[in-house]
């Protein structure tokens, strides 16, 4: 069965530290990964993918996530959280044309 | 940058009560999904659509959901006899005919069933 795991409900980080929202899956087959945030009374924003190739992406907002095959990551990282940053970060896998969402991680940056 | 766009942003039904979630996909889009978010839980798919038929659906999509498209530029999720599980967000998504292309989330409809 294809599953994503987000092993932490919150995290918490001052603005200007670094980040990590953490990401694991278990697809068969090759996976194309994905990040969306999600702010209040929102929909799903899309942050970034991984379908190929490098296995750092970068995408909006400064966020970027590295896919890591033999330990089924796909971890979302900033190198320099904003106040803005704060909001409900998915991780999400596609399977033929079924996207299966990680349970959410709501991150917290504070001032 | 073109959005989905769902109305109404908050439908209160009463219990047994048909209700029509309405979305609007981005003009040039060919695949079509709803998906729902009980409170405090995860995003569940619900049904995939492509060139007018459903092309996946999950267990949640049983008889009392049907999806439609009925003219160039709507896509509907009806539920026929709402129950109060069925209380939740409910989101439209679209993307392109490129394969892995992401897909694009409208703002939700809160479902609220009494």
């Amino acid at each position: 069965a294809q599953s994503v795991a987000q092993p932490e409900d919150q995290v918490n980080v001052a603005e200007g530290n670094p980040l990590t929202v953490k990401c694991t899956y278990s697809v068969s087959g090759n996976p194309y990964l994905f990040w969306y945030v999600q702010y209040p009374n929102r929909g799903l924003q899309f942050l970034l993918k991984y379908i190929t190739g490098d296995n750092l992406v970068k995408g909006s907002y400064g966020f970027e996530a590295e896919f890591n095959k033999s330990q089924t990551s796909f971890h979302l990282k900033k190198p320099s959280a904003l106040v803005s940053d704060s909001a409900l970060y998915f991780c999400a896998v596609r399977v033929e044309d079924k996207f299966y969402f990680g349970s959410g991680t709501k991150l917290n940056v504070k001032p | 940058e073109p959005e989905v766009t769902q109305t109404p942003s908050h439908q209160v039904t009463q219990m047994g009560q048909e209700v029509i979630l309405r979305c609007v996909p981005i003009s040039n889009h060919l695949y079509f999904y709803w998906y729902r978010q009980i409170l405090g839980q995860k995003v569940e798919f619900l049904v995939s659509f492509y060139n007018n038929e459903i092309s996946e659906k999950s267990e949640i999509f049983d008889d009392q959901f049907s999806v439609e498209r009925p003219d160039g530029s709507n896509f509907t999720l009806k539920i026929r006899s709402t129950k109060l599980e069925d209380s939740a967000m409910y989101f439209c998504a679209s993307r392109t005919g490129r394969r892995n292309q992401p897909q694009h989330f409208g703002d939700g409809t809160r479902l609220s069933i009494l």
